[in-house]
């Protein structure tokens, strides 16, 4: 693979089941995001992680966890999925946290029932 | 608080010039940048603006201005394949990165 992959492309999911959108990147690169994108509004910043063991709240994390055990992995998790999580989720990576170009993933469009 | 401001929609024509703005308010500046995305793609990077000025790639230029809190995106020779949503992002004080709505461009035959 090269640069950053996601999956699923794209799901279906009922209220209240628990979700994982997988993102892995083979840039070797230190930090790593997740954002939401929703029609009207800026990409929002879920939670990201600036290296490898750590991780930070971004701007909307609220039913979503993340974890970074490794530097090429960034799962994401909806604990209980509500239907306001209905999104195109993207994940993104940089090789510092500082001023470094964010490379995007293809994203996951997911929908809650 | 922290804002960023795009128009919404623009139209222009094919082989013509257009002048995508950007305004922000934010707490800290580290850099400003300018993204595309494609109806149902990821966004890929354009530019990066850090001191004021122009910076120029092909036919792609950008420009900052840090007291006015601007900048713009300007593209010449309008190809269809311009047709995308323009974002604006502004990298704050705590080095995170703050998006505008971005643009979304219309060209026309």
């Amino acid at each position: 693979i090269a640069g950053i992959t996601q999956a699923p492309t794209s799901q279906i999911l009922a209220a209240g089941r628990r979700m994982t959108l997988r993102c892995t990147q083979d840039m070797r690169h230190n930090a790593m995001y997740w954002y939401r994108q929703d029609l009207g509004l800026g990409l929002r910043l879920i939670h990201y992680s600036n290296t490898a063991g750590t991780t930070g709240k971004g701007e909307v994390p609220d039913g979503y966890s993340v974890s970074r055990a490794n530097t090429d992995d960034f799962p994401l998790t909806l604990a209980s999925a509500v239907p306001s999580q209905t999104s195109v989720y993207f994940c993104a990576s940089s090789g510092t946290a500082e001023t470094d170009t964010q490379y995007f993933g293809p994203g996951t469009r997911l929908t809650v029932l | 608080g922290q804002n960023i401001d795009q128009p919404t929609e623009m139209t222009a024509t094919e082989g013509a010039i257009v002048q995508i703005n950007c305004t922000y308010q934010t707490s800290g500046f580290n850099g400003l940048f300018w993204y595309q995305q494609h109806a149902g793609e990821a966004p890929t990077f354009l530019s990066y603006n850090v001191l004021d000025g122009l910076e120029e790639k092909g036919r792609f230029s950008s420009f900052l201005s840090r007291s006015k809190g601007y900048s713009y995106l300007l593209l010449k020779e309008l190809q269809m394949k311009d047709s995308a949503s323009y974002l604006c992002a502004v990298t704050g004080s705590n080095y995170q990165l703050i998006w505008g709505a971005g643009t979304k461009l219309i060209i026309k035959p």
